[in-house]
């Protein structure tokens, strides 16, 4: 099982400040998906295919990553950002998560 | 629009079984994979099980193997997902996803919880 690791775990942002969330798996993925979840609602997807932005995502948001090394990058931290991301790889059953980050606002 | 209304949840006693169901609209439910995922209270996701969109394989997580079973009815597009043998630690909000190795839609999620 190809295990996921994000961090920070928790973190804290003020508007306007660039934001990377990192996710590191245990062995090498072709891809890494992320998440996003506000609280009390379900998980939407962000960013699919390490790269490519879900439908109505802003492009303050990137990703990027190879291997085993994966990064989400918010380029301006916005109100509405605040949420924990998951990562998931579907390279290699089974499907993984990452543990989470859940990030605030200052 | 795609949807994905889940029902069938609730509170059931160490041992016992539950059926869940997902209904699909929007989209051609026959063509693709489909997904069951949950959330422990105040914690992470766990992918639990796949299933084709033929039905021809299906992949399960070891923490529910043997014990759940998924299926689908493309004529009803519907998917399913048996419970048995339920534990506390299968307490969760269970949730339908659909597509291959991302999870594109979601549901709204139903709540499972196992206690005596």
């Amino acid at each position: 099982e190809i295990v996921l690791t994000q961090s920070p775990t928790t973190m804290a942002a003020s508007p306007g400040e660039k934001v990377t969330l990192t996710c590191r798996a245990s062995s090498s993925v072709s891809y890494m998906h992320w998440y996003q979840q506000r609280s009390g609602a379900s998980p939407k997807l962000w960013i699919y295919e390490t790269s490519k932005l879900a439908s109505g995502v802003p492009n303050r948001f990137s990703g990027s990553g190879s291997g085993t090394s994966y990064s989400l990058t918010i380029n301006s931290m916005e109100t509405e950002d605040a949420a924990t991301y998951y990562c998931q790889q579907g390279s290699s059953y089974p499907w993984t998560f990452g543990g989470g980050t859940k990030l605030e606002l200052k | 629009e795609v949807q994905l209304v889940e029902s069938g949840g609730g509170l059931v006693k160490p041992g016992s079984s539950l059926k869940l169901s997902c209904v699909a609209s929007g989209f051609t439910f026959s063509s693709y994979g489909m997904h069951w995922i949950r959330q422990a209270p105040k914690k992470g996701l766990e992918w639990i099980a796949l299933i084709y969109y033929d039905s021809s394989n299906k992949y399960y997580a070891d923490s529910v193997k043997g014990r759940f079973t998924i299926s689908r009815d493309n004529s009803k597009n519907t998917l399913y997902l048996e419970m048995n043998s339920l534990r506390s630690e299968d307490t969760a909000m269970y949730y339908c996803a659909k597509d291959w190795d991302y999870f594109d839609y979601w549901g709204q999620g139903v709540m499972v919880t196992v206690s005596s």
